[in-house]
């Protein structure tokens, strides 16, 4: 158990539906990253917050945001979902960005 | 980011030790060495990250290069549950950023 939370494990939606994933970070860590991986994709990077704060964005759609709040807890929105949206979300943690980081379990999206 | 280069893939037997290589020309003087790995349907999974001198855990060890141009993980016993794949990362000290860059790793194959 990394002590990264995510929910829901599984999620199974329309196109063209919006969702929200969840993610508790480990007690303590004030840095929670997001990843998106496909089937026929590697682990792609999609945004990095810092107590709060938006730090850094990688390959995120317009149709994605995310948020950190003052708990330290983190949502990724994803909206107009596309079939090409299927894929597992990873959330991970750590306390400071140079420092070891650690992962949740994922959720697993898939769009119909 | 700077880039690493590993194999594809390796296999090992059972309780053998298992050495995975990795190529970082281009790192630069405080660039941290780290390992995680995925196993299949989870998040990945931190292993462990040095910067000079050779580092131990419970989960394996990480010999450096006195160039620091190449690293070698070592798993002192492959066991079944670590057939994964194995990914080399470099982080910054100090970098704001801290987003980990997962190229296609190597994927190793334990044979029982």
């Amino acid at each position: 158990d990394s002590g990264v939370t995510q929910t829901p494990k599984h999620l199974i939606t329309a196109t063209g539906q919006r969702v929200t994933l969840r993610c508790s970070p480990r007690s303590g860590d004030l840095s929670v990253y997001w990843y998106q991986q496909s089937l026929d994709q590697g682990l792609q990077f999609l945004i990095q917050y810092y107590n709060g704060e938006e730090r850094a964005k990688g390959n995120i759609l317009e149709r994605f945001s995310a948020q950190q709040f003052p708990d330290l807890h983190s949502e990724l929105n994803l909206s107009s979902l596309e079939l090409g949206d299927s894929a597992l979300y990873f959330c991970a943690s750590s306390v400071e960005p140079y420092t070891e980081a650690f992962f949740g379990q994922g959720t697993r999206l898939t769009v119909v | 980011d700077a880039k690493t280069t590993q194999p594809n893939s390796m296999e090992s037997n059972e309780e053998e030790p298992v050495h995975l290589p990795c190529n970082h020309s281009t790192i630069s003087g405080t660039d941290y060495i780290h390992w995680y790995r995925q196993l299949p349907s989870q998040g990945p999974e931190y292993v462990i990250h040095g910067l000079t001198s050779n580092v131990n855990n419970r989960m394996a060890s990480l010999a450096i290069a006195e160039d620091r141009k190449s690293s070698t993980l070592i798993l002192h016993r492959a066991t079944l549950r670590d057939a994964a794949v194995y990914y080399c990362i470099l982080r910054g000290r100090g970098s704001t950023l801290g987003r980990l860059y997962f190229g296609r790793g190597t994927q190793l194959t334990v044979w029982p």
